[in-house]
């Protein structure tokens, strides 16, 4: 079955790095594209970087573009998130999330997120 | 406030029908993006409801049914049961911002 395991959240001063992890089992994960989307407590989901399979394309919201980094590793069948110059508005549950498969141009843009990880809380504070 | 508008809450009885809007503009859902939903309980991760407008999940039962029209989509769930009592969210694609979601809607069983 497919399983997606986020880790490496934690506790963290504004200003700091700390990088996320996604570890998929299951299915091939280098067929498929991905997601971090994350959910500040209380708050909505909000969409934060979307991977190609092939690592070749990235997408970042506004919101994170030039702070966090999106990753991939298809030979250990994970996902990063590497997120520099943290601050307190950062702090959320971060999920991964596998993208339906689709094949055509770029249509993983628009496909819906099929299976999601637990999360992984990441607090910014000092 | 989110680019996908939806009402912060909507409740009925058990057995009732209620129905959950998502309203977009021409850059997402009026310019024929597909309209996706997902289900999220309380203290759980999201889960996948329904997906390109109208097609149900896996296990999803048939009392949850979707549509779109112009710029807004909806999620309806006929014969709401106690387990139904979660939080709601829609998800589209806009030309400018890539992946959206909407603000999300609690759904309440009274």
């Amino acid at each position: 079955q497919v399983q997606l395991v986020e880790s490496g959240g934690g506790v963290v001063q504004p200003g700091r790095s700390l990088r996320l992890s996604c570890a998929a089992s299951g299915f091939t994960f280098s067929n498929f594209d991905m997601h971090w989307v994350r959910q500040a407590p209380g708050k909505g989901l909000e969409w934060v970087a979307l991977m190609s399979y092939d690592a070749k394309k990235e997408y970042y919201a506004d919101s994170v573009k030039g702070r966090f980094t999106i990753s991939r590793d298809n030979s250990r069948n994970t996902l990063y998130l590497q997120m520099n110059s943290l601050r307190a508005e950062d702090t959320a549950v971060y999920y991964c999330a596998r993208v339906r498969y689709c094949s055509g141009d770029s249509c993983y843009l628009r496909k819906d997120l099929d299976y999601w990880g637990q999360g992984t809380l990441v607090t910014v504070s000092s | 406030q989110s680019v996908l508008a939806q009402p912060p809450s909507v409740s009925g009885a058990p057995g009732q029908r209620v129905t959950i809007s998502c309203t977009g503009s021409n850059s997402n859902i009026g310019a024929g993006y597909d309209v996706h939903w997902y289900q999220q309980l309380p203290g759980t991760a999201p889960k996948l409801l329904m997906y390109d407008n109208r097609n149900r999940a896996s296990g999803v039962p048939d009392r949850f049914s979707g549509s779109k029209s112009g710029t807004s989509a909806s999620l309806a769930i006929t014969g709401l049961q106690a387990e139904d009592e979660a939080d709601y969210y829609c998800q589209s694609y806009d030309t400018s911002l890539n992946t959206i979601f909407g603000g999300g809607t609690k759904v309440t069983v009274l």
